[in-house]
């Protein structure tokens, strides 16, 4: 099965722009793996906020912003807000249509 | 209201079966599928299935297929998600996620999770 790396944890300052990234065992991410990203509070489910590579859902508030970069999926997050400490999950589509989770990246504002 | 609201907590012993509901209400079941997702205690998100609301059709992870089986009630709009042969390493929070009719794409609506806890 691929493996879906992503940054163990990450660190913003409030008002500050910061980029996760979720890369693949198999090569370069791709727009036909569909790139998703997840934002998950403790204790909470999880909630889409970027399918597709970059495309949002009402709910997604806009600073944040989904990308293909360097060969990876990425995630940006400008004028980053308290509210916004949280883990952050991507999932990426195969060649065999199964998807497939990032281990998440843990972001801090302060 | 456009929810999934699923089953709640079950504690069983190694061996055993446990079954999980995830209840669909505000929109028309049979129009979209349900994703199956675990988080073990501590970890990351693990995809373990789908099913299509619309004619049953199904996939599974790798890891799973075999001991899992997920399946519809359309008369309740209604998933359901079975594990078998259960272990210590199946502890874990189970949600299910709304998907496209024919595919395991979307997950725009995630039900509230179900802790399942293997314990002797």
């Amino acid at each position: 099965q691929p493996v879906v790396t992503q940054e163990p944890s990450l660190t913003v300052s409030p008002g500050g722009t910061v980029t996760l990234t979720c890369g693949s065992s198999t090569g370069s991410v791709t727009g036909s793996q569909y790139p998703y990203w997840f934002q998950q509070k403790p204790g909470q489910a999880p909630r889409t906020l970027i399918y597709d590579t970059n495309s949002k859902h009402s709910w997604t508030p806009a600073r944040f912003s989904g990308s293909l970069l360097g060969g990876k999926a990425a995630l940006t997050l400008s004028g980053a807000q308290p509210e916004d400490e949280a883990d952050y999950y991507c999932l990426l589509s195969y060649k065999d249509a199964r998807p497939v989770f990032g281990g998440g990246t843990k972001l801090t504002v302060l | 209201q456009v929810q999934l609201v699923q089953s709640g907590v079950e504690v069983t012993k190694p061996g055993a079966s446990v079954k999980v509901s995830c209840k669909a209400s505000g929109y028309t079941f049979t129009n979209y599928g349900i994703n199956w997702v675990r988080q073990a205690p501590g970890k990351g998100l693990e995809w373990m299935g789908w099913i299509s609301g619309y004619n049953g059709n199904t996939d599974y992870a790798q890891n799973f297929q075999g001991r899992v089986t997920v399946t519809t009630d359309t008369s309740t709009s209604t998933a359901h998600m079975e594990v078998r042969s259960l272990r210590f390493d199946d502890t874990a929070v189970y949600y299910c996620a709304r998907t496209f009719r024919d595919s395991w794409y979307l997950l725009d609506l995630w039900g509230q999770g179900t802790l399942v806890t293997v314990s002797s």
